[in-house]
């Protein structure tokens, strides 16, 4: 049972443009949400993250958007540079959960076109 | 955040032999610890969550006697695969809890039974 999903394995996005990644979750449970970014054979680097008491929340060329009606989020990088090709993985956590526990998607695959 | 550090970055084993794979918080003292495995081109999936001074809670499917789980102080957790099988290779990464939900990640370790 997949209760965090990326449904799009990969992206292709010029350099320059925005890059939108989208995650679906399951569980209403769910109340925090983060994205990591990961190069192959490296652990996953923390992006961005964002509480389910808000709907948005910015860092730098970073953005995350949360529709709680929906149970979706996504995550838009803008302007996108070739550096920021990588996998994608959102996670999320509860915090009802006893010892907050991350669960991941899937990931997407983003290539940057310089 | 917090520095993560594994040993060894990737190692080679006979079948029937045991790994012992360490994960070391550097500049955060950490109560709480989390050993992950990914497959290729799969999510991360959450094995054991290691607790400093106690055992270690394992996710269901995870044998708790193949994987042993030792967190003798705030600045190391280790990961024992016993009697390594070709199915356990895998890429396998440890996280350091650093808040209610957010986790920094060390950079993995391949590990590949022959």
């Amino acid at each position: 049972d997949q209760q965090v999903k990326q449904n799009s394995p990969s992206l292709s996005v010029q350099e320059g443009r925005i890059s939108i990644l989208n995650c679906d979750y399951t569980n209403s449970m769910f109340d925090y949400f983060l994205w990591y970014k990961k190069y192959p054979a490296e652990g996953p680097t923390f992006l961005i993250s964002i509480s389910s008491i808000k709907d948005k929340n910015e860092d730098g060329r970073f953005t995350v958007f949360l529709n709680k009606s929906a149970k979706h989020l996504s995550l838009h990088i803008v302007p996108s540079q070739p550096g920021d090709s990588a996998v994608y993985f959102c996670a999320a956590s509860g915090s009802n959960f006893g010892n907050e526990k991350l669960t991941f998607g899937t990931g997407t695959r983003l290539t940057i076109i310089p | 955040g917090a520095v993560v550090s594994q040993h060894p970055s990737r190692v080679i084993c006979k079948s029937g032999t045991s790994v012992k794979i360490e994960c070391r918080s550097l500049d955060f003292q950490a109560t709480t610890m989390f050993w992950y495995r990914q497959f290729p081109k799969q999510s991360l999936m959450l094995m054991a969550t290691s607790n400093e001074g106690s055992k270690a809670t394992y996710e269901q499917g995870v044998e708790k006697d193949k994987f042993l789980i030792n967190h003798a102080s705030l600045t190391l957790s280790t990961l024992t695969v016993t009697s390594a099988h070709p199915e356990d290779s895998s890429f396998y990464i440890c996280s350091v809890r650093t808040g209610v939900h957010e986790q920094y990640f060390g950079p993995g370790t391949r590990l590949t039974v022959t």
